[in-house]
């Protein structure tokens, strides 16, 4: 398996702009992660999904973000409109299940995301 | 709610150091407790995870302990090499309500020299 794929690998953006980052996930995994890694805050995590429903999305900073999972094979996260202090790498990642031989979460090589 | 920290950063050592990158956690109920490394440019990847009290998770070289009485899960190698000059993740994946969602120390930066 290619892994978990995302694109693009890197955005410039200009602030207002929108957004639109993307997400393949590993085939059979049936839960996705969306996370945001800056210097400030670390790890966060956004929003996930357990078969293309969003599950907890406690972590979605504002209503500026958005995502969604139209099937089990693609997934987007979206800024609308982008600010600079949205610039971030953002991490997607699938795992089996959440308990047991399942919970291991495999990352994809993230967005790096620069907002002007 | 959930918490995670880690020794602060960076890490500078020799090849062949030992390394002990110290991890303690906050959290209801049992855990369980991972290490993950990012090499640059890439994301994450499990380096080793244990799910209870007690268990050795162990890759590449490197263990850990899950200790309940004293909450930490610290990072250990033996002797390290240059191919381990990375960003290392200490995590938890809760129970209640946030099964499932896992809870990332800040990293700590490891550089080791020739």
């Amino acid at each position: 398996d290619a892994g978990v794929i995302q694109s693009p690998r890197h955005e410039v953006t200009e602030m207002g702009q929108e957004v639109t980052l993307r997400c393949k996930p590993i085939s059979g995994h049936d839960y996705l992660f969306w996370y945001r890694q800056t210097m400030m805050r670390g790890l966060e995590l956004l929003i996930y999904f357990n078969n293309n429903v969003p599950i907890d999305d406690s972590g979605m900073p504002e209503d500026r973000f958005s995502a969604k999972m139209p099937n089990a094979s693609f997934s987007t996260l979206k800024i609308q409109p982008s600010e600079p202090r949205d610039s971030a790498v953002y991490f997607c990642a699938s795992t089996l299940g959440l308990a047991g031989n399942q919970e291991t979460q495999y990352f994809g090589p993230g967005t790096r995301l620069l907002v002007l | 709610g959930d918490s995670v920290t880690q020794m602060e950063g960076p890490v500078t050592l020799s090849e062949e150091a030992f390394l002990t990158i110290n991890c303690t956690y906050t959290a209801t109920g049992y855990p369980s407790l991972f290490w993950y490394v990012q090499y640059p440019g890439e994301g994450l990847q499990l380096l080793l995870k244990a799910t209870k009290a007690d268990d050795k998770g162990s890759n590449k070289g490197f263990e850990a302990t899950y200790r309940k009485e004293t909450t930490s899960f610290h990072l250990e190698k033996g002797s390290v090499q240059v191919s381990d000059s990375a960003v290392y993740f200490c995590a938890l994946k809760g129970g209640g309500t946030s099964y499932g969602k896992l809870t990332f120390g800040q990293g700590t930066i490891l550089t080791v020299h020739p």
